[in-house]
C-alpha cells in the first residue's frame, strides 16, 4: 500500500493563478479531508468528504473547492491564489467503520507559496 | 466548539531527559484523544491514542493517559533521544464525527 499520496510536493504560484492539489489513497477509506498547517496554528480543516459524491466545508473553506468523484481521489482546487494561502497542505483519510478508534492517515504534504 | 490547548514551545532538552507536553481540551461530547508526531520534512504520524477515560495510550516509549476529570491528555517520555526531535500535536475527535481538532503543536529539540 502506498497509503496517502500527494502531488506536487512543492509549488510556487503567482497571485490570481489557479491550481489543483492532488490527493489519492489506496486503503479504500471513506473519509478524506484537507488541512492547512500554519506556524503557531496547528492544522485547520479546509474541506472533508465522507464518501464519493459527498463533500462539506471545514473551518477555513474560503478560496478552496473540492470534489469527490471516486473513493480514491480527493483533489483540492485553489480558484484564485492569494498570498494568505501560502501554507503547507495535508490530505488525510480514515475508515468510517472503526468507531472511536478510527485513525486518520496523513499524506506527506504540499508546500505552497503564493507570490 | 471543540478546542485543544497544548503547551507552547519550543522545548529544548538534553538526551535522556524527561519530557512532558501538556494538553488540555474542551469538548461538547465524549471525544477520542490523539497525539500525532511530525518529523522534519514529513507528514503527521499517529503516535498514540486513547478512546475513553483512564485509557493509557503508549508507543515508542511515549505515554499519555485520558483524564476526563481534568480534561487532559499530557504526553510523557522518560528518556528522550535525539531522534525524538519533532513537532508534537495533540488532537481530539468527537464521538460520531471524523473531523480532528488540533492543538497548535509543540516543537521539541533534543540535543546530544
Amino acid at each position: 500500500n502506498a497509503g496517502v499520496t500527494q502531488t506536487p510536493k512543492f509549488q510556487v504560484l503567482k497571485t490570481g493563478q489557479s491550481m489543483t492539489l492532488q490527493c489519492a489513497q489506496d486503503m479504500n477509506h471513506e473519509y478524506m479531508s484537507w488541512y492547512r498547517q500554519d506556524p503557531g496554528m496547528g492544522l485547520r480543516l479546509i474541506h472533508y468528504s465522507v464518501g464519493a459524491g459527498i463533500t462539506d466545508q471545514g473551518e477555513v473553506p474560503n478560496g478552496y473547492n473540492v470534489s469527490r468523484s471516486t473513493t480514491e481521489d480527493f483533489p483540492l482546487r485553489l480558484l484564485s491564489a492569494a498570498p494568505s494561502q501560502t501554507s503547507v497542505y495535508f490530505c488525510a483519510s480514515s475508515p468510517t467503520g472503526s468507531g472511536r478508534a478510527s485513525t486518520q492517515y496523513f499524506g506527506p504534504g504540499t508546500r505552497l507559496t503564493v507570490l | 466548539g471543540d478546542s485543544v490547548t497544548q503547551m507552547e514551545g519550543p522545548v529544548t532538552l538534553s538526551e535522556e531527559a524527561f519530557l512532558t507536553i501538556n494538553c488540555t481540551y474542551t469538548a461538547t461530547g465524549y471525544p477520542s484523544l490523539f497525539w500525532y508526531v511530525q518529523y522534519p520534512g514529513e507528514g503527521l504520524q499517529l503516535l498514540l491514542k486513547a478512546t475513553k477515560a483512564d485509557d493509557k495510550g503508549s508507543n515508542k516509549g511515549f505515554e499519555a493517559t485520558y483524564r476526563k476529570e481534568t480534561t487532559s491528555f499530557h504526553l510523557e517520555k522518560g528518556s528522550v533521544q535525539v531522534s525524538d526531535s519533532a513537532v508534537y500535536f495533540c488532537a481530539l475527535r468527537e464521538f460520531n464525527d471524523y473531523k480532528l481538532s488540533f492543538g497548535a503543536g509543540t516543537t521539541v529539540t533534543v540535543r546530544a
